[in-house]
C-alpha cells in the first residue's frame, strides 16, 4: 500500500523568507504522480504544484518549487519569498494508475507566515 | 462558474437523522470522489465513481451511500447520523485518464452532528 508521510505538523516562517516542507512516500510503483495541495482557512483545497515521477526535472510554479528525489522517495516543497497569504495547511499527495486513481494524502503541515 | 460545487456548505443536525450532501461538477470529468476530513485535518477517501460505477469503497459504515444520477453528479447520503460523523466532507473530480493532473475539489461541507 502506498503511504505518504509529512513529519512536520507545524512550521513557521518570517515574511519574505524561504521555507521547505518535507514529504516522503512509500511505493513499489515506478510510474506515479505527486502533488502539493494548499488548504487556507477558507478550507478550499488548492493544487499548488505537481510532479511526474518519470521526469527528473523538478517542477516549479512561480515562488513554489519541489525537490524530488525518486531514489529516496522524497518530495519536498520550497516556498520562496513567503507571503502572509501562504499561511495554510499544506498536504502532500500521491496517486498512480494501480490505485484506481485514488489520491492518498499525508497528514498535513500547518504553515504560518509571520509579519 | 464554479467547477465543483457542493451543497450545503454547513449542515447541523441531530443524531439519528438522515441527511444528504450534493455535488456537481461542470468540468466534464469522468470520475468523482468523496473524501472525509476529520478534526485533525486528515483526508481519507470514502468513495469514487467512474461512469456511474463504484470503483473504490473504503471501509466506511454502510450508513454512508453514494448516489450518482449522472456523470456530473455524485451525492452522499448518510443515514442514522452519529456524533463521530462530524467532519468536513469534500467532493472532488478528475479525468479518468488525466488523474495525473490532480483532482479539483469542492469547497467542502462541514457536518456537525449534535
Amino acid at each position: 500500500a502506498q503511504t505518504v508521510t509529512q513529519s512536520q505538523p507545524e512550521m513557521s516562517v518570517q515574511e519574505a523568507e524561504t521555507v521547505t516542507l518535507s514529504c516522503t512516500y512509500d511505493t513499489s510503483e515506478s510510474n506515479y504522480y505527486l502533488f502539493w495541495y494548499k488548504q487556507p482557512p477558507s478550507r478550499q483545497m488548492i493544487l499548488v504544484i505537481r510532479q511526474e515521477a518519470y521526469k527528473q526535472q523538478n517542477a516549479t510554479e512561480n515562488r513554489f518549487s519541489v525537490n524530488f528525489q525518486k531514489a529516496a522517495k522524497s518530495f519536498s516543497l520550497k516556498i520562496s519569498d513567503s507571503q502572509l497569504g501562504d499561511t495554510a495547511m499544506y498536504f502532500c499527495a500521491f496517486t498512480n494508475r494501480n490505485n484506481n486513481n485514488d489520491m492518498r494524502f499525508g497528514a498535513g503541515t500547518r504553515l504560518t507566515v509571520k509579519p | 462558474d464554479t467547477a465543483v460545487s457542493q451543497t450545503p456548505k454547513y449542515l447541523v443536525t441531530q443524531m439519528g437523522n438522515d441527511k444528504s450532501i450534493k455535488c456537481e461538477q461542470n468540468l466534464g470529468h469522468d470520475t468523482m470522489y468523496w473524501y472525509k476530513q476529520d478534526s485533525k485535518k486528515f483526508l481519507k477517501i470514502m468513495f469514487s465513481y467512474n461512469n456511474k460505477e463504484l470503483i473504490i469503497n473504503e471501509t466506511v459504515p454502510n450508513r454512508f451511500s453514494p448516489k450518482s444520477p449522472d456523470k456530473a453528479h455524485l451525492n452522499l447520503h448518510i443515514n442514522s447520523l452519529e456524533l463521530g460523523d462530524s467532519a468536513v466532507y469534500f467532493c472532488a473530480s478528475s479525468q479518468e485518464f488525466g488523474f495525473n493532473y490532480g483532482y479539483t475539489f469542492g469547497s467542502g461541507t462541514r457536518l456537525t452532528v449534535v
